[in-house]
């Protein structure tokens, strides 16, 4: 099945500057990519989702960058704000049956 | 509109006992999901149900069972609770599933289980 690695585990960045949050997964035939917000004692929520016939999608502060060849897709937030302080999963879909699977999650701190 | 709603949100056991965590969605949505969430071990998938009438395995199901009551709900249940299975248990639903899930995953917000 799908093995999906996300690093790293913990982000910790200034206030205003960016964060970048990698991940690779092992199937090449997954072809969908989402990326989920868990703020404390909520559940996740998406915040953005790219599909393997794009490269790279941006959605004001936050894009997502696809590279097929090498498997991996990063998340990137620019001028960070303490609302961005959260954890951050990434997902991949692979050809098998059980939809989608979660890297471990990054927790990003944004320091004053 | 509620979401995805689940209860109880915390739950304390002794080993051996057992319980039922509910789900039920407003969404109209075909697909729901069980999760649990370990700390450094992400989303693990327990049990899914693609569309009304049918569950399907997910990566850790063993200890579990679950019932697709009708379109709205969907119930975790624990047979004879052990430690191990302390955990935060999310339940998902989204409107396309697997195994073509490309649809967005709408989750509750979690029931907190400690197992004694």
């Amino acid at each position: 099945g799908e093995n999906v690695e996300q690093h790293p585990s913990t982000l910790s960045v200034q206030e205003g500057d960016s964060a970048v949050i990698k991940c690779t997964y092992s199937d090449s035939a997954s072809n969908y990519f989402p990326w989920y917000k868990q703020e404390l004692g909520k559940g996740p929520q998406l915040i953005i989702d790219i599909r393997s016939n794009v490269g790279e999608k941006k959605d004001q502060r936050i894009a997502v960058t696809l590279n097929k060849t090498a498997k991996h897709f990063s998340l990137h937030i620019t001028e960070t704000q303490p609302e961005d302080s959260a954890v951050y999963f990434c997902a991949a879909i692979g050809g098998g049956a059980d939809g989608l699977t979660f890297g471990k999650g990054t927790h990003l701190i944004i320091q004053p | 509109n509620a979401g995805v709603t689940q209860t109880p949100k915390f739950q304390v056991l002794k080993t051996g006992q057992s319980m039922t965590l509910q789900c039920a969605q407003d969404m109209n949505h075909n697909s729901m999901y069980w999760y649990r969430q370990d700390p450094g071990m992400g989303l693990r998938l327990i049990y899914y149900s693609a569309s009304e009438g049918t569950t399907d395995k997910g990566e850790v199901p063993n200890g579990y069972n679950v019932s697709r009551l009708n379109k709205r709900e969907f119930s975790l249940r624990l047979e004879s609770a052990a430690p191990s299975q302390t955990s935060v248990y999310f339940c998902a639903s989204s409107h396309r599933g697997p195994p073509s899930n490309t649809g967005e995953l709408f989750f509750g917000e979690g029931s907190r289980l400690t197992v004694l």
